[in-house]
């Protein structure tokens, strides 16, 4: 069964610190690997989105990386703010999928910031 | 330039009482999706469009009907609620396949 796994649950850093939250997956073929910022109370914000034969990439702060021989990604978080307190979210497209109809959600990272 | 929005952003209902959620995009998106937020689960896919005048089913279609009837608008309606459909529902679009944008959400209480 297709899966995707989130670690670790939840996370508390301190403003300024660096994090990492790990995604590890089973879905084979797999076409692309998201990595999604979700606020309390409001909708997922797209953070990147990672093609199979992509290792990294960057959106500011927040930087992925995908290992599709191991099926782990992670996404780094560099110099924290109070505003990155969510929930961050890993989404295996599956290949051939079509429409992202079939999206595998995970069940995402819940990380607070404190000053 | 709104992206997605959601109406209403609250709803109370009682058991057996139906309503319709509304979702409306101004970024002439083909595809649209109905998603519901659980505790403890991932989101899952109720329907989608990838075009006006079309729908299809995901993965929990049971005790929803959707329509398209405009590219820029996906509806959802619930006729005859249950408790068990007390959830968050989230409507997204996307051009492609790629990126989904999300609205801010519809958070839905059956008695």
């Amino acid at each position: 069964k297709n899966q995707v796994e989130q670690s670790p649950q939840s996370l508390i850093i301190l403003e300024g610190k660096n994090c990492t939250l790990q995604c590890n997956y089973t879905v084979s073929p797999f076409s692309n690997l998201r990595w999604y910022k979700q606020d309390t109370g409001r909708g997922p914000v797209s953070l990147t989105i990672m093609t199979f034969s992509e290792n990294t990439k960057s959106n500011g702060r927040y930087t992925a990386t995908l290992d599709a021989d191991t099926k782990q990604s992670s996404l780094h978080i560099t110099a924290s703010q109070l505003s990155d307190s969510a929930s961050y979210i890993c989404v295996v497209s599956p290949y051939n999928a079509g429409n992202n109809r079939k999206l595998i959600w995970g069940l995402g990272t819940s990380l607070a910031v404190n000053p | 330039n709104a992206g997605v929005t959601q109406t209403p952003k609250f709803r109370v209902l009682k058991t057996g009482q139906s309503m319709t959620l509304l979702c409306a995009q101004d970024m002439n998106h083909e595809y649209m999706y109905w998603y519901r937020q659980d505790p403890g689960m991932g989101l899952r896919l109720i329907h989608y469009s990838v075009g006006e005048g079309t729908t299809a089913k995901g993965e929990v279609p049971d005790g929803y009907n959707v329509s398209r009837l405009k590219k820029q608008n996906f509806l959802l309606g619930l006729e005859s609620a249950a408790p068990s459909q007390t959830s968050v529902y989230f409507c997204a679009s996307s051009r492609g396949v790629g990126e989904q944008f999300f609205g801010p959400g519809t958070r839905l209480t059956v008695l």
